[in-house]
């Protein structure tokens, strides 16, 4: 396990459809991240774990959102009803630490 | 959590080293500095943290004043594959807090041949 890995890479849809996102987390981190990344800005946060609790949601994490992390290892974020400002990059980065996060490459999201 | 200003973008030549500062006025006495490189595609790479005085590994140096309300980021001798966007962050501690992290629009480097 080299890393944070994160599928699809890539993802197209259209408006409405609902789309859902894996992250698969350095094993021996107990904490996962949900960023979101538009062109020219910085990654936002969405949301964080903590084993399998979700211990942290920002308002960015509208009710379409929902991220699940089953038995504290890998997880999914769904977003229902896409809408065309949910492209982004959706990225993932899991830690021991809050202050060093190892970052996955990202799902980019395009919906049309 | 303290607000960060650095330059939007920052254009180099290849063997010269890059000072890249960021500025945060309003940082806490608990916070942390931390630097983050990110290239395109990809996400965020952790680069460095200190808390005062200076840091360095075998990356890049951390240069951090007394009144600790700004920070340099330097890269020595940098070379094309250093051409990246850098984030500043203020307001973490290495403590076992859940606070996620709060990225600016970062610093883009270009690094010319």
């Amino acid at each position: 396990d080299t890393g944070v890995s994160q599928d699809p890479r890539h993802k197209i849809t259209k408006r409405g459809q609902n789309v859902t996102f894996r992250c698969d987390p350095i094993s021996e981190h107990n904490r996962l991240y949900w960023y979101r990344q538009t062109l020219g800005q910085g990654p936002e946060f969405l949301t964080y774990f903590q084993n399998e609790a979700q211990l942290e949601k920002s308002r960015l994490l509208s009710d379409r959102f929902s991220a699940e992390r089953p038995k504290g290892s890998f997880s999914t974020l769904e977003i229902q009803r896409t809408e065309q400002g949910d492209s982004a990059m959706y990225l993932c980065a899991s830690s021991r630490q809050v202050n060093e996060q190892f970052f996955g490459p990202g799902t980019r999201l395009t919906v049309l | 959590l303290a607000k960060t200003t650095q330059p939007i973008s920052m254009d180099s030549y290849e063997g010269q080293e890059v000072n890249i500062t960021c500025s945060h006025n309003n940082i806490a006495t608990n916070d942390y500095i931390t630097w983050y490189q990110q290239f395109p595609s990809q996400g965020p790479r952790f680069i460095i943290q200190g808390y005062k005085t200076k840091v360095t590994n075998e990356v890049a140096s951390l240069f951090i004043p007394a009144d600790r309300k700004s920070s340099t980021l330097s890269l020595p001798r940098v070379s094309l594959s250093d051409t990246a966007v850098y984030y500043c962050l203020v307001g973490l501690s290495m403590d076992t807090g859940r606070r996620a992290l709060t990225f600016g629009s970062g610093t883009r480097l270009q690094v010319q041949p």
